[in-house]
This record gives structure tokens, sequence and C-alpha cells, in this order.
């Protein structure tokens, strides 16, 4: 059973179209998390969401609209691509907002804009 | 944003041999974890170290957790091929918010 679930796994789209992400987690974790890998592998929050509230939105473009339509589902909606967006984007989830609550990752998407 | 500079960037070595990949920063971290990250997968954690000092033991792999809290090591002894992979630390400030570290490419030839 895939804990931490995201689809799809490669998205490759043009400059300027509007994509979205899809996220679900089969935990009962409390707190969802987006996170953007770039080439040289580093990895950053994007967004974090406790009980489908914001509490966290790192300084992403507001191009990137975190939506959660319950606590198991949080998606990323992306719009007018750039170039600069391609990456691979990780969803995660943890049981709580706590620094010893480990975060589990999905598969992660990888997205390349052309 | 919290800056964890991890060294070395890549490492290559033969099996058997052992190796030690740094995790430093200026800041101090209320908990620090340990990922492993395979090709096309998540990253996947190893460990948590919360205390100044702590020492944890996972089969080869010994982490440790700088007394000030500001840094860590990850040791592993007798490397395998099963080893390879991206190692990555996250510190947690006191907001509870993880920084990842720059990453360890770790590969270990048969």
């Amino acid at each position: 059973d895939t804990a931490v679930s995201q689809t799809p796994k490669y998205l490759v789209t043009q400059m300027g179209n509007d994509k979205s992400i899809k996220c679900e987690q089969n935990l009962g974790h409390d707190t969802m998390y987006w996170y953007k890998q770039d080439s040289k592998k580093f990895l950053k929050i994007m967004f974090s969401y406790n009980n489908k509230e914001l509490i966290i939105n790192e300084t992403v473009p507001n191009r990137f609209s975190p939506k959660s339509p319950d606590k198991a589902h949080l998606n990323l909606h992306i719009n007018s691509l750039e170039l600069g967006d391609s990456a691979v984007y990780f969803c995660a989830s943890s049981q709580f907002q706590g620094s010893n609550s480990p975060l589990h990752f999905g598969n992660g998407t990888r997205l390349t804009v052309t | 944003t919290q800056l964890l500079e991890q060294s070395p960037q890549f490492l290559s070595i033969q099996e058997g041999e052992n190796l030690t990949v740094y995790c430093n920063s200026s800041s101090v971290f209320s908990s620090l974890q340990w990922y492993r990250q395979e090709p096309g997968e998540g990253p996947v954690l190893l460990v948590t170290v919360v205390t100044g000092g702590e020492v944890k033991k996972l089969k080869r792999l010994t982490f440790q957790f700088g007394d000030a809290r500001k840094d860590s090591s990850l040791h592993i002894t007798a490397a395998q091929p099963g080893d390879t992979g991206l190692y990555l630390c996250a510190g947690a400030d006191t907001g509870n918010q993880f920084y990842f570290g720059t990453g360890t490419s770790l590969t270990v030839i048969p």
C-alpha cells in the first residue's frame, strides 16, 4: 500500500500552460507539504498544510497555489508555467507539525517545461 | 532560510570502505534528521537525533548530533553497494520547519 502517492509521475508541458499535481496520503497524518527539488538535488519547502490550513508559505510565486479538499489530499496547481519551474516536486506528510515527526515522501513528479 | 552545508558533495568508494558525511550549519536546530533518497523515489527517513551529543546506530550506520546542535555526522562502516544513494540531512528550527542540507551523493562500487 502506497502511503503517499502523487500523480502524475512525469509531466511535460509548454510555457504558459496551467497544470496540477495531485497528492494523497493514507497515513492519517495531520500535516502535508510540497517540496521542490532542483537539478542540484536541493530540496526546498514550498508549502505546508496542517488540518487543511496553510501554516507555511515560503517565498514562492503566487502562480503556485496549494489546494487541500480534505486532510488526506494536498494538490498543487501551477499557472502560467515558466522554464524555471522545471524540477521534481515532492509531496510529503507528517503525523503532526513537530520536530520529532518524520516526513513521509511521495515518489515525486518530474515537471519539464519546454 | 537556514543553510545546512553537507560535505562531501560527491563520494565514490569501494565496497568495504568506511566513510563519513558531515552536515554543518551556523544555526541551532531542535532536532536533525537524516534521509536517504534513491533515483526516482522520495527521501526515506533513516534517523532522528534530538539531544546535543546524541549518538544513534542503525546497523552499519552511526549518526551523531553535535553538542551545540548545529552539526551532525553520518558514518558508514564497511559500505555496501546497497548504501548507494543521496544522503540528506534536515534540521528543524524552533518553528518546526525542516530545512534540508545540500546533499551527499554516495556511490559504492562492488
